[in-house]
């Protein structure tokens, strides 16, 4: 069945950076685009970046464009977020979810991972 | 798009209806999507495309409207039910998360 796995999450202090990885199984990667959407404590979704299918295409929300980096790679099942620059307003789970293209829901959600921000 | 949800939070009595609400900023046509989260879980696809609901979900939730206005609805509630609800816009960047409903049990 399907399955995105998070990791990478922790605690960093602030100004450093954080790469997270999800893996997919259970499907065919390459077929899909992919999200990365966080949930700070106690509040709501906030989605931060895309990837086309191939990589070709990505975009960014405001509050991470400059700083957030997505990827990935096809031959690992893998897409990764890579973080710098962060601050304690960047504490939160972070969540990969699947979507059939670029512009279509997000019908597969992994578990999260935790990064906190603190010195 | 702003998307905006109302209420906040919603009081149902167990095998009662519940009425959420999602408003856009400005047209999406029907390209949103519902989804459920629980406590300490992944959200969950429900509803995309206004109105169609995802594999595996009961025919209990339905979703209905276009443009701006948009409801999902949830009969018979059942105890699994009672969770937090988020409409999102997905037709394009960047990809806008109502600020969600909680149905909370009466």
């Amino acid at each position: 069945q399907v399955q995105l796995a998070e990791s990478g999450g922790g605690v960093v202090q602030p100004g450093r950076s954080l790469r997270l990885s999800c893996v997919a199984s259970g499907f065919t990667f390459s077929n899909y685009a992919f999200h990365w959407v966080r949930q700070a404590p106690v509040t709501g979704l906030e989605w931060l970046a895309v990837t086309s299918y191939d990589g070709s295409t990505t975009y960014y929300a405001d509050s991470v464009k400059g700083r957030f980096t997505i990827s990935r790679d096809n031959s690992k099942n893998t897409v990764y977020l890579q973080m710098s620059g962060l601050t304690a307003d960047d504490t939160a789970v972070y969540f990969c979810a699947r979507a059939p293209t670029l512009a279509t829901q997000f019908d597969s959600w992994g578990q999260g991972t935790l990064a906190i921000v603190s010195s | 798009i702003v998307m905006t949800q109302s209420p906040a939070t919603l009081s149902v009595s167990p095998g009662g209806r519940a009425t959420l609400s999602c408003r856009a900023s400005q047209s999406v046509s029907n390209h949103l999507a519902w989804y459920q989260q629980k406590p300490g879980q992944a959200p969950r696809l429900l509803i995309y495309g206004a109105s169609t609901r995802a594999k595996g979900i009961p025919d209990r939730f339905s979703g209905s409207g276009s443009g701006t206005d948009f409801t999902l609805t949830i009969t018979a509630l059942q105890s699994e039910d009672f969770a937090v609800y988020y409409c999102q816009w997905y037709s394009g960047w960047p990809f806008s998360f109502g600020g969600g409903t909680r149905v909370e049990i009466k």
